[in-house]
């Protein structure tokens, strides 16, 4: 099966810089790639997903990118602020199974 | 629009006692039904999953079992709890066919005293 390896799992960054947190996947059929955010206690919500038809996405501050050939993707925060505080999991698919990273908590600094 | 019901919202069972998970979906016919488990400061764990009426996929061997009896309601279950079965569980669904988001029910925080 599918296996997701994601880093760091902790960040810290003075709000109003960038946050980057990246994964790397093992199933070279997986074509799906979406991010969620956890916030304490809740469930997890989708805030960007790609596939693998695109390299870059874009929404607002949050962009995703993905290298196929290597098999990695990344998660980008620019200008960063004291809401996008919380657990970030990265995640993918070959199929309708999603398979998880363990997922990096970001602290935004005031 | 399509919502997701899970419930209760919070359990508290002893070890040796039955379990019973509801997760109901409204606004979409035929979707892909999911049960996660996360472990306290973990990540999420497929459990189950289910891509029509009778039809349940296991991931991981453990003594939790699930049904889904109706298109739109997945249940998970247990005879005796065991207390490695802690954790906050998550049902979630997606439209039927591949490469769809999964949305989540707002959780079940289960501990097994």
């Amino acid at each position: 099966g599918e296996n997701v390896e994601q880093h760091p799992s902790t960040l810290s960054v003075q709000e109003g810089d960038s946050a980057v947190i990246k994964c790397t996947y093992s199933d070279s059929a997986s074509n799906y790639f979406p991010w969620y955010k956890q916030e304490l206690g809740k469930r997890p919500q989708l805030i960007i997903d790609i596939r693998s038809n695109v390299g870059e996405k874009k929404d607002q501050r949050i962009a995703v990118t993905l290298n196929k050939t290597a098999k990695h993707f990344s998660l980008h925060i620019t200008e960063t602020q004291p809401e996008d505080s919380a657990v970030y999991f990265c995640a993918a698919s070959p199929d309708y199974k999603l398979s998880f990273g363990a997922g990096t908590t970001v602290t935004v600094r005031a | 629009s399509q919502t997701i019901h899970q419930w209760p919202a919070t359990l508290v069972q002893p070890v040796g006692s039955p379990l019973s998970l509801e997760c109901t979906v409204e606004g979409t016919s035929n979707p892909n039904l999911y049960w996660y488990r996360q472990a306290a400061g973990r990540g999420l764990q497929l459990l189950f999953y289910s891509v029509g009426i009778g039809q349940i996929s296991s991931e991981v061997p453990q003594n939790l079992s699930a049904s889904r009896p109706q298109d739109r309601q997945f249940i998970l279950s247990s005879k005796k709890l065991l207390l490695s079965d802690s954790g906050f569980y998550l049902c979630a669904w997606s439209l039927g066919g591949s490469n769809s988001p999964l949305h989540f029910g707002n959780g079940t925080r289960l501990t097994v005293t």
